[in-house]
Order: structure tokens, then C-alpha cells, then sequence
């Protein structure tokens, strides 16, 4: 049973970079794809892009194209999202899920949810 | 961006009553939608890919439907359980999320 696992809260200032882990466990990571969804405190969910873990192919929302950056390390079956220029409309759970290798399409594995706080 | 519209946004049903939801795309998603179930403080569930294939776990009393731009998800019998909010998500041109559909206890 496939698992992923992330990261703790985060408290940042506005205007500071957050970088979320995500690590993946009980499947072969390489063989699939990270899409990273966020909600905002009772909101809905938002897709911020996808990364192929397979050939590092990377799609971005366009909301967030410019600030974000997803990376993985196979070597640690890890994949990082990175946001920079935090704003208070940044503060949600942040969620890692697994995904297609191929393009984004469905999430079946799921993190627990980073927490990230941006604060004036 | 293809937009996906839920409604009701807020469902009030009881244990044993029949709950059916609906998504509507802005334009065709062809057979790409998927519902995932999301209960308070957890992480949302994928219930159902390609319209109407159950992910593991999920039980016969949820089932899918629909195709082109009109789609349900329909509850047959409601469990305790199943009070939660529900997501429909489209991949046939990146990914959206609808609004969501809370189902409550009534």
C-alpha cells in the first residue's frame, strides 16, 4: 500500500520562499508522477501543477507559474514544492498526491496536509 | 480553464436516504472526471476515476455516471460515514476541482 508523507507546519512572512516534502513509500516512486494540491482554511481544492518523477516533466497552474517550482530526488523517493513570494492568500494546507507519469490525471495516494502560514 | 460547477453546494439527507450530486463542465471532459470524498481535517479520497470506476474501498453504494459535460455521483443509501464533502475533478485539459458538495445530516 503506497503511502506518501510530508513535511511539517510552516510559519513564514510575507514575501518568504516555503519548501514542502513530500517522501513516498511502498510503490516505486520513479514510476509515477506528483501533483501538489492546496486549500485554503474553508475553501475548496486547488491543483498547482504536476511533476513526472519519471522524466521530470513539470506542468504548472497558471496562478502559481512563476513562483513555484516542484522537484524530486529518486535517491530519497522525495518530490519538494517550492513557493516563493508568499502572500497571505498563500496560507493553506498544502497536499503532495501521487499522479500519473505521463500527464496529471488522477490522485489515488494523498499526503496528510502541510499547513503553511504566511503572516504579515 | 475548464470550469467545474457542483450543486447543491449543500446536501441535508438522512441515514438510509438516497444523496445525488451533480458537476457540470464548462465544456466536454469527455469520460476524464473523477469524486473524491474529503471528511473534516483529513486528506480528500479519490471515490471514483473515468466517470464511473470505484477506487479501491469504496463501496457499491456509490456510483458514478454521465459524459460530456453533465456527470453524477449518486449515493444510494447514505451510511453515517458518508456525511463529508465531495469533489468532482476533471483531467481532460489540466486539472480542476469543483466547488464541492458538503452532504450533512439532516
Amino acid at each position: 500500500q503506497g503511502q506518501l508523507v510530508q513535511s511539517g507546519a510552516e510559519v513564514k512572512k510575507s514575501g518568504a520562499s516555503v519548501k514542502v516534502s513530500c517522501t513516498g513509500s511502498g510503490y516505486t516512486f520513479s514510476d509515477y508522477g506528483i501533483s501538489w494540491v492546496r486549500q485554503a482554511p474553508g475553501q475548496g481544492l486547488e491543483w498547482m501543477g504536476w511533476i513526472s518523477v519519471y522524466n521530470g516533466h513539470t506542468k504548472y497552474a497558471q496562478k502559481v507559474q512563476g513562483r513555484v517550482t516542484m522537484t524530486t530526488d529518486t535517491s530519497t523517493s522525495t518530490a519538494y514544492m517550492e513557493l516563493r513570494s508568499l502572500g497571505s492568500d498563500d496560507t493553506a494546507v498544502y497536499y503532495c498526491a501521487r499522479d500519473d507519469r505521463m500527464k496529471p490525471a488522477d490522485f489515488d495516494y494523498w499526503g496528510q496536509g502541510t499547513l503553511v502560514t504566511v503572516s504579515s | 480553464e475548464i470550469v467545474l460547477t457542483q450543486s447543491p453546494a449543500t446536501l441535508s439527507l438522512s441515514p438510509g436516504e438516497r444523496a445525488t450530486l451533480s458537476c457540470r463542465a464548462s465544456q466536454s471532459v469527455s469520460s476524464y472526471l473523477a469524486w473524491y470524498q474529503q471528511k473534516p481535517g483529513q486528506a480528500p479520497r479519490l471515490l471514483i476515476y473515468d466517470v464511473s470506476r470505484r477506487a479501491t474501498g469504496f463501496p457499491a453504494r456509490f456510483s458514478g455516471s454521465g459524459s460530456g459535460t453533465d456527470f453524477t455521483l449518486t449515493i444510494s443509501s447514505l451510511e453515517p460515514e458518508d456525511f463529508a464533502v465531495y469533489y468532482c475533478q476533471q483531467r481532460s485539459n489540466w486539472v480542476t476541482f469543483g466547488g464541492g458538495t458538503k452532504v450533512e445530516i439532516k
